[in-house]
């Protein structure tokens, strides 16, 4: 089964240091992955995916993320954090013929003045 | 509006009473999912649309759990006779076309609470 692995249910940050949420997958063929966040009271959104092209993958609101097969990882990174960052950030992964997404259990991000 | 739209936003419930959630997916968009996010955790799969055929209902916990998309638009998640256990967000999601190369736009989900 298709699984991704969060590790740290939060992180906190000072506002203009390096972010850095991890995400490990799990998974027997090339996956999908996507990056989600999720501000209170409100649905998820898209902030990057990765479809098998390139492996560093860019988002919106500056984020990027870099798959690599051979640790099973796609970290979540932006260089510099700022206040409007602070959100529930998921990570989730579609693979074969899945038609549904798997996600994590999410990390919060705090970023501190 | 341009975006997947459900309603109601919040809605409690007694137990033991049915509920109807309503979710208005992006117009044109073929693929229709239903997730369900319990406090503090990630969203879980709970069935999926393609047009008005439901190809994927695996993630529905118990048979009190129905789903239907009747015209291929418009969906309702419906659970009877709920549970406290059932306290949950459900989130609507849409994409274009087939879902493992389209994004899944997700609505604001509606908060159910059972009392």
């Amino acid at each position: 089964a298709q699984s991704v692995t969060q590790l740290g249910s939060h992180v906190s940050v000072s506002e203009g240091a390096l972010v850095l949420l991890r995400c490990n997958y799990s998974s027997s063929v090339p996956p999908y992955l996507f990056w989600y966040v999720q501000y209170p009271n409100q649905g998820l959104q898209l902030l990057l995916k990765y479809t098998s092209a390139a492996t560093l993958v860019k988002g919106i609101n500056g984020f990027e993320a870099e798959f690599k097969k051979s640790e099973t990882s796609f970290h979540l990174t932006k260089p510099s954090a700022h206040m409007s960052d602070a959100a529930e950030y998921f990570c989730a992964v579609l693979t074969g013929t899945a038609s549904k997404l798997t996600f994590g259990t999410g990390t919060r991000l705090q970023v501190t003045l | 509006g341009a975006g997947v739209s459900q309603s109601p936003r919040y809605k409690v419930a007694k137990r033991g009473q049915d509920v109807a959630l309503r979710c208005d997916p992006i117009s044109g968009h073929v693929s229709l999912f239903w997730y369900q996010q319990a406090l503090g955790q990630g969203p879980e799969f709970l069935t999926y649309f393609q047009n008005e055929a439901q190809l994927d209902k695996s993630g529905l916990p118990s048979d009190r759990f129905f789903a239907e998309r009747p015209e291929g638009s418009v969906s309702t998640l419906k659970i009877q006779r709920t549970q406290q256990e059932d306290s949950a967000v459900y989130l609507c999601a849409s994409s274009l076309g087939a879902p493992r190369s389209d994004t899944q736009y997700f609505g604001p989900g509606t908060r159910l609470t059972v009392l």
